[in-house]
């Protein structure tokens, strides 16, 4: 069975001070990797496609980098709007002819404080 | 535009009533999903139509019946529902689902509330 676990949970952080989120899974086969971000009450928001080990993708602030294992997302000098649940996703390779099913890890909330 | 637009934003309900959730996308996208989504939880599969035809269902109790009318349209019909279904309900869209990988567009859901 596909599993991805994001770690930290939550993760607090000063306005200009950078982290990394944590995704690593267990598929029967990586298609494709993507990250979101979600605001409260509102739906994902598409930030990155990753398809190999050992590409990488920035928007902005965010840049994620991809390992046979795991995906990180870094976030340079953050700024409050950055706040929001980073979610991370797998799709494995395709059993049936039709459908794409993409299997959520459980998301690391973020808040930048000013 | 990569828009996918849901209604209503807010729907409240009864047991005994019967609703429709709408979904709708003008990308062309020819894959249709709805997903639930509790509190402080990642979305959950739910359905999925490919080219206008049912290619996954997640083991969703009857109650949920959804329908795609047409490539745009996607809808998810709610009957006698249970207080425990009270979520967020997600729809999403994506191309061709063939042997591409395309990521997901999600509309901003429907707050569901069952009382």
């Amino acid at each position: 069975e596909d599993q991805v676990t994001q770690s930290p949970e939550a993760l607090r952080l000063q306005e200009g001070e950078s982290s990394s989120l944590n995704c690593s899974y267990t598929v029967s086969g990586l298609r494709g990797l993507f990250w979101y971000r979600q605001d409260p009450g509102k739906g994902p928001e598409f930030l990155f496609t990753l398809y190999s080990a050992g590409e990488e993708k920035e928007k902005e602030r965010l840049k994620a980098t991809l390992t046979k294992k795991e995906s990180f997302l870094h976030i340079t000098a953050p700024k409050p709007e950055d706040s929001a649940t980073y979610l991370c996703a797998v799709q494995a390779t395709k059993i049936k002819a039709a459908g794409n099913k993409l299997t959520f890890g459980g998301g690391t909330r973020v808040l930048v404080k000013p | 535009d990569t828009e996918v637009t849901q209604t209503p934003k807010h729907l409240v309900m009864g047991m005994t009533n019967k609703k429709s959730l709408k979904c709708e996308q003008h990308m062309g996208h020819r894959a249709m999903y709805w997903y639930k989504q509790k509190a402080k939880k990642p979305p959950e599969l739910m359905f999925v139509y490919s080219y206008e035809k049912l290619s996954i269902n997640e083991s969703v109790p009857s109650r949920f019946s959804p329908e795609c009318p047409n490539s745009s349209l996607l809808n998810l019909h709610l009957h006698a529902l249970q207080p425990e279904d009270s979520a967020l309900y997600l729809c999403a869209s994506s191309q061709d689902p063939g042997l591409e990988i395309h990521e997901q567009y999600f509309g901003p859901g429907t707050r569901l509330t069952v009382t």
